[in-house]
């Protein structure tokens, strides 16, 4: 069974410019969830989708972050504009129940110049 | 505000001898308690974790945690540490009517060496 996937692994962008990260879940798993670590600190939740439905985005930091989980499959995340604090590592997570372990991606490592 | 801990950011064991993560906790109601590892290169993969019952949980390779909810602990723990146990370990906590999002501590970098 393929675990959690995410691209890219990588991404350095300038203040400003514009960057989408992708993430598959496990198939078939209906909870998706987004957190970040920011220069070493805790692992921060971002948001959690059922579905195609934001269950909770309570942690988005700011309107600059979007995501979106269309059909229910696969989700984004865009930040628009990047600043210098958005850098940090991107993990991604999907559980077949609210309740169940859930797993997580190798993340994607942002880095804003 | 809710968090979790873990006061140390390194821990150096030799081989063979017994590890020790710390990890505490403050958070309202009964939380979930999980420990998870990430190796570099790796995400965070799933150990172990205690929702009721025996205050002491097994997991994968070996570990073990104490939950101790007079001090609001839930330290990780393995009785002899292997080289390969070296990695970044993170304790997390799911609070009860809050939905699945979990909260992290800061992670702990654990360092076993021959």
């Amino acid at each position: 069974e393929a675990g959690v996937t995410q691209f890219p692994s990588h991404s350095v962008i300038e203040k400003g410019q514009t960057v989408t990260l992708r993430c598959d879940p496990i198939s078939g798993h209906d909870n998706l969830y987004w957190y970040r670590r920011v220069m070493g600190k805790e692992i921060k939740f971002l948001l959690h989708f059922v579905k195609e439905s934001k269950q909770d985005e309570s942690g988005m930091p700011n309107n600059r972050f979007l995501a979106e989980r269309t059909g229910g499959t696969y989700s984004t995340l865009k930040v628009q504009p990047a600043e210098l604090e958005d850098s940090g590592v991107y993990f991604c997570a999907s559980s077949g129940g609210v309740y169940n372990e859930q797993f997580f991606g190798p993340g994607t490592r942002l880095t804003v110049l | 505000a809710q968090s979790v801990a873990q006061p140390e950011d390194q821990v150096n064991v030799a081989e063979g001898n017994p590890l020790t993560v710390k990890c505490t906790y403050s958070v309202s109601g009964n939380p979930y308690l999980f420990w998870y590892v990430q190796y570099p290169n790796r995400g965070l993969q799933f150990l172990l974790k205690y929702i009721t019952g025996d205050n002491l949980v097994k997991g994968s390779y070996g570990f073990e945690a104490e939950f101790n909810k007079s001090q609001t602990s839930f330290h990780l723990k393995k009785p002899s540490a292997l080289v390969s146990d070296s990695a970044l370990y993170f304790c997390a906590v799911r609070v009860p009517g809050q939905g699945g999002k979990l909260i992290f501590g800061q992670g702990t970098e654990l360092s076993v060496k021959p």
